[in-house]
């Protein structure tokens, strides 16, 4: 196990709701980066929280945020679902940024939209 | 943008045989990882490579980075069915802001057969 945690595990929406899903980093982590996976794909980058600010985000709408507490937990929030958000949400956290710094995953959170 | 292709698709190998998997991209990679992950849940850490020509090896896996940068190959020997997953390759990608995240391609799915 990496120590980074996620939460809830699955969660079921329908389109036009809004979602919450949470990271909790690794112990001594102050980098947190969100990944969002389709069926048959791999993990594709949303956006990257450094010191509880956004440090770049990925080809995804604003209608997906997020935020990094004090103690580098991460929440992201996706307003307005849409049937193709259904996906595997993925949170990784790393020592620092910087792409020397291994990014260790979470077991990430199943969204359904219907 | 870069993206990775990864060869083959999938891969039924009997156990006890040898296998290699591989990554291209399409512009010079600053640093490749592989990840494997169980259907459905998080990535675990394989191996990063950032020299040209550099290879590092793990159990009975080893990860190879070519000189131009622009391929890795994975192979393992004397596959178990603790190999069976999908082996995913990740590049890191510079973003404004400093933001390193990572850049997947989608992944080989590797069967052992008994």
């Amino acid at each position: 196990e990496t120590g980074v945690t996620q939460s809830p595990t699955h969660l079921i929406k329908t389109r036009g709701q809004q979602v919450t899903l949470r990271c909790s980093s690794q112990s001594g982590h102050n980098t947190v980066s969100w990944y969002q996976q389709a069926l048959g794909q791999g993990p594709q980058f949303i956006f990257q929280y450094y010191r509880e600010e956004e440090n770049g985000r990925g080809n995804f709408p604003p209608r997906f945020s997020g935020l990094q507490f004090p103690n580098y937990s991460s929440e992201l929030n996706v307003n307005a679902l849409e049937l193709d958000d259904s996906a595997l949400y993925l949170c990784a956290s790393s020592r620092d940024r910087g792409s020397y710094n291994e990014q260790f995953f979470g077991p990430g959170t199943r969204l359904t939209v219907l | 943008s870069q993206e990775l292709e990864q060869s083959p698709q999938s891969l039924i190998v009997q156990e006890g045989k040898n296998l290699t998997i591989n990554c291209t991209s399409s512009k010079t990679l600053y640093g490749l990882y592989w990840y494997k992950q169980k259907y459905g849940e998080g990535l675990i850490f394989l191996m990063m490579l950032q020299k040209g020509g550099e290879e590092k090896s793990h159990e009975k896996i080893t990860a190879k980075l070519d000189e131009k940068k622009q391929q890795s190959s994975l192979h393992i020997t004397a596959s178990q069915p603790s190999h069976a997953g999908i082996y995913l390759c990740g590049a890191a990608i510079f973003l404004e802001g400093g933001a390193d995240g990572l850049t997947f391609g989608k992944g080989t799915h590797l069967i052992i057969q008994p």
